[in-house]
């Protein structure tokens, strides 16, 4: 397909397992972008990519979060030790360039029980 | 503080109705303003940039007033179909290279 596609669309995980989410960006988009949403709540930002860079990870709520994106494309975001307070629907969106409108995967539903 | 402010709603409204939202932001550097839709369980979507002039798109129209810091965003003559979460959306510019910052989301639903 020609959107952003994300992998698995649900995933559920015992509190202290590691977990890792997968992000497959339009294709020659530059920018790419990893979100948290929680219930009821706004996204937040995690973290971004230029290509292969990650230029900023300040949303990253702990040392337990890591991102990559080691060829500039698919990008996983792995989760150490889940925690309850970790579930939530991961986003990641990624644009053409720097300041281009941002386009949307659907989101992985992550449930620590 | 949240760096987004918008009332979470719920607004209820009848087909027709004309609803309108707003949103305060507290960055006064921020450069570009937008509102995303994003329907139960699926992804956010732009629905349309705000400029200071304003803009109207439709049965939709934005505005933008820099000095109080505030987006609004009318809808008019509503439909069935425009039952979502309207997130109001921030880009602070410069070195945050398009970095998103989102409010908590206003909830519309119209019913017939």
């Amino acid at each position: 397909g020609a959107g952003v596609s994300q992998s698995p669309r649900y995933k559920v995980a015992k509190r202290g397992q590691d977990v890792a989410l997968r992000c497959d960006p339009i294709s020659g988009h530059v920018s790419l972008f990893w979100y948290q949403q929680a219930l009821g709540q706004g996204p937040e930002f995690l973290t971004y990519f230029q290509n292969e860079a990650q230029l900023d990870k300040s949303g990253l709520p702990s040392d337990r979060f890591f991102a990559e994106r080691p060829e500039g494309s698919v990008s996983t975001l792995k989760i150490q030790r889940t925690q309850q307070e970790d579930s939530a629907v991961y986003l990641c969106a990624s644009s053409l360039a720097v300041h281009s409108p941002l386009h949307f995967g659907n989101g992985t539903r992550l449930t620590v029980t | 503080r949240k760096e987004v402010e918008q009332d979470p709603g719920p607004f209820n409204v009848p087909e027709g109705a004309t609803v309108a939202f707003n949103c305060t932001y507290s960055n006064s550097a921020s450069q570009s303003f937008f509102w995303y839709r994003q329907d139960c369980r699926k992804e956010p979507k732009l629905l349309m940039s705000v400029y200071s002039s304003g803009n109207e798109d439709g049965r939709f129209t934005a505005q933008l007033n820099r000095a109080s810091q505030y987006i609004s965003l009318l809808i008019r003559d509503s439909k069935l179909s425009d039952s979502a979460t309207y997130l109001c959306v921030v880009n602070n510019g410069g070195t945050s290279y398009g970095k998103l910052t989102f409010g908590q989301g206003t909830i519309l639903t119209v019913h017939p």
